[in-house]
């Protein structure tokens, strides 16, 4: 099984200021990395597929980049509506796995 | 536009046995491949089980093989989890999820709770 570790855990960010989450992978996923943003009592919405594409409608805020066993989800200048748990997951191998999560809160 | 709607959720006893459905709409569901992804309270999300277009092959997480069992009707656009021999920790909105490796659409989800 691969493990996604993601940093930190938590974050606690300005507005307009800019948020770095990382994912580290066990072993090499390529590019079978994506990133998904949870907010409270809703369903996971994805952000950025295979590293680095960007999901249609999402803000061009949300950037990824990486490959092999590290991983970056970039949101450049938060905004208030970006306070969410952020997770990782991989698709390179059965069983599909997801990092432990991202929260980030608006100062 | 793709809709997913689970159902069958509820509070159900130590040992016992749930039926979660998810009904599809949108998009053409007997090609794609669908997943069933679990989230207990105040935790992460966690894959579960998933089942190919087509020939209907099923995979599972460790966690819930030989307890879980993923299955689909093409003709009624849905997505089936039968759950038996429930736990505790099996306790979760239980989300479907349209494909098997990118997760572009998603249910509203079910809570499934394990308690007596």
């Amino acid at each position: 099984e691969i493990v996604l570790t993601q940093s930190p855990d938590f974050q606690s960010v300005t507005p307009k200021e800019k948020v770095t989450i990382t994912c580290r992978a066990s072993q090499s996923v390529g590019y079978t990395l994506h990133w998904y943003q949870q907010k409270p009592d809703q369903s996971p919405k994805l952000l950025i597929k295979y590293a680095s594409q960007s999901f249609s409608g999402v803000p061009s805020r949300f950037s990824g980049s990486g490959s092999g066993t590290d991983f970056t989800l970039t949101i450049n200048s938060l905004e208030a509506e970006d306070a969410a748990t952020y997770y990782c997951h991989q698709s390179s191998s059965l069983p599909r796995t997801f990092g432990q999560g991202t929260k980030v809160e608006i100062k | 536009e793709v809709q997913l709607l689970e159902s069958g959720g509820g509070l159900v006893q130590p040992g016992g046995s749930l039926r979660l459905s998810c009904a599809a709409s949108g998009f053409t569901f007997s090609t794609y491949a669908m997943s069933w992804v679990r989230q207990a309270p105040g935790k992460g999300l966690e894959w579960v089980s998933a089942i190919s277009g087509g020939v209907g092959n099923t995979y599972y997480a460790d966690s819930v093989k030989g307890r879980f069992t993923i299955s689909r009707d093409n003709s009624k656009n849905t997505l089936y989890l039968q759950m038996n021999s429930l736990r505790p920790e099996d306790t979760a909105v239980y989300y479907c999820a349209k494909d098997l490796t990118t997760y572009e659409d998603w249910g509203q989800g079910t809570l499934v709770t394990v308690s007596s």
